[in-house]
């Protein structure tokens, strides 16, 4: 099993639609969990961090996170053709070095 | 403006020949991280470190150097020993490595064997 765990995609919605994106970790430690959006070609950039259970918003984004069945998402609201890109889920545990990065979502918006 | 520089853009490696890839920051961050990622899969942690002169390895460190010397610059070297290095490296850093601030890339450096 591997440490962090995202749906294997592609995801293909309609523009306008609401995207979700899944993500599982092993560790119960982790503390810290990141969503970064990957355009083909670019470097990931980070969109959201949650820390906390429950949903923290920004904008059309909107984390979810619940440590006890050890899953946390990204939904995507109002999703628009330039929302199509990979997404990376990384998950750090408190006092860690490093983060652990899942394989990615391929979400494609279409018009 | 500040942010993280990687060169060369693009990297050529001839058979057994080493090349090192640059990172520079500005943010004053304590840790940095490198990454590989090949086509179509996630990042994979070569080396990351957390202070000036330490570093550890990650998954992946064989055939790999690194040096952190100053706190702005980690480059990385890819040995001859790297048998399959064409990939997409990243480099990251992030405030304080045992704090929950995320990481901030850069551009990244496309290595291709010729």
């Amino acid at each position: 099993q591997k440490e962090v765990e995202q749906n294997s995609g592609p995801l293909s919605v309609p523009e306008g639609a609401i995207a979700s994106l899944n993500c599982t970790y092993s560790d119960r430690g982790s503390q810290s969990f990141f969503w970064y959006r990957q355009y083909s070609g670019k470097s990931p950039e980070l969109i959201m961090f949650i820390y906390s259970n429950g949903d923290k918003e920004d904008g059309r984004f909107t984390a979810q996170l619940n440590k006890a069945s050890q899953y946390v998402s990204l939904l995507i609201r109002d999703s628009q053709p330039s929302d199509s890109a990979t997404y990376l889920c990384a998950v750090k545990p408190t006092n860690a070095g490093k983060s652990t990065f899942g394989d990615g979502t391929t979400l494609t918006v279409k018009p | 403006d500040g942010g993280i520089t990687q060169s060369p853009k693009y990297l050529f490696r001839k058979e057994g020949q080493n090349v090192t890839l640059s990172c520079e920051q500005n943010l004053n961050h304590d840790a940095m991280y490198w990454y590989r990622q090949d086509p179509g899969q996630g990042l994979r942690l070569i080396y990351y470190s957390q202070i000036v002169n330490d570093f550890q390895k990650g998954d992946i460190a064989e055939g790999y150097s690194v040096s952190r010397e100053k706190k702005e610059s980690f480059p990385l070297t890819v040995t001859s020993a790297q048998k399959n290095p064409t990939a997409f490296y990243l480099c990251a850093s992030s405030p304080l490595a045992g704090g929950n601030q995320p990481q901030h890339f850069g551009d990244g450096t496309r290595l291709s064997i010729l």
